[in-house]
């Protein structure tokens, strides 16, 4: 039962253009979701996070929106640079403390083209 | 150093041997995690550690699965009689104590694990 989905195995965009990478879940227990970047070869990096009580956070050229009642969430990254090609994953948990587990989805190759 | 560190960072087996996969948290870091990823999948949880003990070892697959960290710092993520299903990278991460909005967990290189 994949409680986290990334439906798009891959995607590629220019440079300079917007990102839009989404996520979907099932569990109405999580209440604070992550995004993860990983190069090959290397753990996963944390990027960008949202608290179920809000529906947007924003970091520089990340923002992460949350639509709850749709259960779905999306990272968008603007303007989009070659040096943001890896995969991201998206991620979900309960409760904002530390000392839960994060539930991950399958993950979405992005390539960014000069 | 300053991240989470995991030694070996590759490790080729012959079905049915035991192996240890061993991990350096953060100094300071109470909370301990592993996960699984097997190729072309995300992170799949196994185990987490608060202190020396296993708050939670749900994602642990059997028994032939288990972990330690007997002082509450380096973790050893043994598995026996092991199977060709379990060759995947063997992630690491830790995070310090849950503040509101702290739970950010750290992972490792991973240890890539071939079971032949």
């Amino acid at each position: 039962d994949q409680q986290v989905k990334q439906n798009s195995p891959s995607l590629s965009v220019q440079e300079g253009r917007i990102s839009i990478l989404n996520c979907d879940y099932t569990n109405s227990m999580f209440d604070y979701f992550l995004w993860y970047k990983k190069y090959p070869a290397e753990g996963p990096t944390f990027l960008i996070s949202i608290s179920s009580i809000k529906d947007k956070n924003e970091d520089g050229r990340f923002t992460v929106f949350l639509n709850k009642s749709a259960k779905h969430l999306s990272l968008h990254i603007v303007p989009s640079q070659p040096g943001d090609s890896a995969v991201y994953f998206c991620a979900a948990q309960r409760g904002e403390t530390s000392g839960s587990r994060l539930t991950f989805g399958e993950g979405t190759q992005l390539t960014v083209n000069p | 150093g300053a991240g989470v560190s995991q030694t070996p960072s590759n490790k080729v087996t012959e079905k049915g041997k035991y192996v240890e996969l061993r991990c350096d948290p953060i100094s300071g870091h109470t909370a301990l995690y592993w996960y699984r990823q097997s190729l072309g999948q995300g992170p799949e949880f196994l185990i987490y550690f608060q202190g020396t003990g296993a708050a939670d070892d749900s994602g642990l697959p059997n028994d032939r699965f288990f972990a330690v960290r007997p002082e509450g710092s380096v973790s050893t993520l043994k598995i026996q009689r092991t199977e060709r299903g379990d060759s995947a990278v063997y992630l690491c991460a830790s995070s310090s104590i849950g503040l509101a909005g702290d739970n950010e967990q750290f992972f490792g290189p991973g240890t890539r694990l071939t079971v032949l």
